[in-house]
């Protein structure tokens, strides 16, 4: 596609409940990246994928977070057992290689999925 | 640990003027740095990005300033305009990472027409 597509765009969920949140990257894009976004907040790294693999999964806050990458495509975050503070804009970006590669080769992000929790 | 943080954490300039948004950061080993625009309800959009080998760099109507010696990283914008209105971050490869990275707080900046 054109860029980065999250869907949904907006979940709001009770406590306890389980949630998926998809992430399309740009076709050909390699690297995966998801990032979560608290409100008035920077970006808080928490996976990232090089093609199907995870290497660095040591931003994942807790074993109720885990994410999925198959084809080298879409990427799938589960958050199990919702509670509040996992309330947040999650984010999804995609490059063609890790970052050091190229100046070119910078993150495009999507527009993020904004979980609430209540 | 990594630190990237940001002076201001929000700054407002009339329409026209130029704008300076600081950056610092603390892993002196971080070799790449990029700034990024996030508008209102969408993903941070890439701006501009520098490598620890250079001090400046040129973009259409910004400039990125790095200085090692200090830590610190500067985003000029110039001739600001209202659609420049957003939260702007900054951003480190972790120590050197070759694929992570690292982001500080963000800084509003609002263009006052």
């Amino acid at each position: 596609g054109a860029g980065v597509s999250q869907s949904p765009s907006n979940k709001v969920t009770e406590k306890g409940k389980d949630v998926e949140l998809r992430c399309d990257p740009i076709s050909g894009h390699t690297a995966l990246y998801w990032y979560r976004q608290r409100l008035g907040q920077g970006l808080e790294f928490l996976i990232y994928f090089q093609g199907n693999s995870a290497p660095d999964k040591s931003g994942l806050p807790s074993d109720r977070f885990s994410a999925e990458r198959t084809g080298e495509s879409v990427s799938t975050l589960t958050i199990q057992r919702t509670q509040q503070e996992d309330s947040a804009v999650y984010l999804c970006a995609s490059s063609l290689a890790p970052i050091w590669d190229s100046g070119a080769n910078v993150l495009t992000f999507g527009a993020g999925s904004r979980l609430t929790v209540l | 640990g990594e630190n990237v943080g940001l002076h201001l954490p929000t700054l407002s300039v009339q329409e026209g003027d130029n704008s300076i948004i600081n950056c610092a950061y603390s892993n002196s080993a971080s070799d790449y740095f990029i700034w990024y625009k996030q508008e209102s309800g969408k993903g941070p959009q890439f701006i501009i990005d520098i490598r620890s080998n250079m001090d400046k760099r040129q973009g259409q109507r910004v400039t990125v300033l790095l200085n090692k010696t200090v830590k610190h990283l500067s985003l000029q914008i110039a001739a600001t305009q209202p659609g420049d209105s957003a939260v702007y971050f900054c951003a480190e490869n972790s120590g050197g990472s070759n694929y992570k990275l690292t982001f500080g707080k963000g800084t509003l900046l609002t263009v006052n027409p």
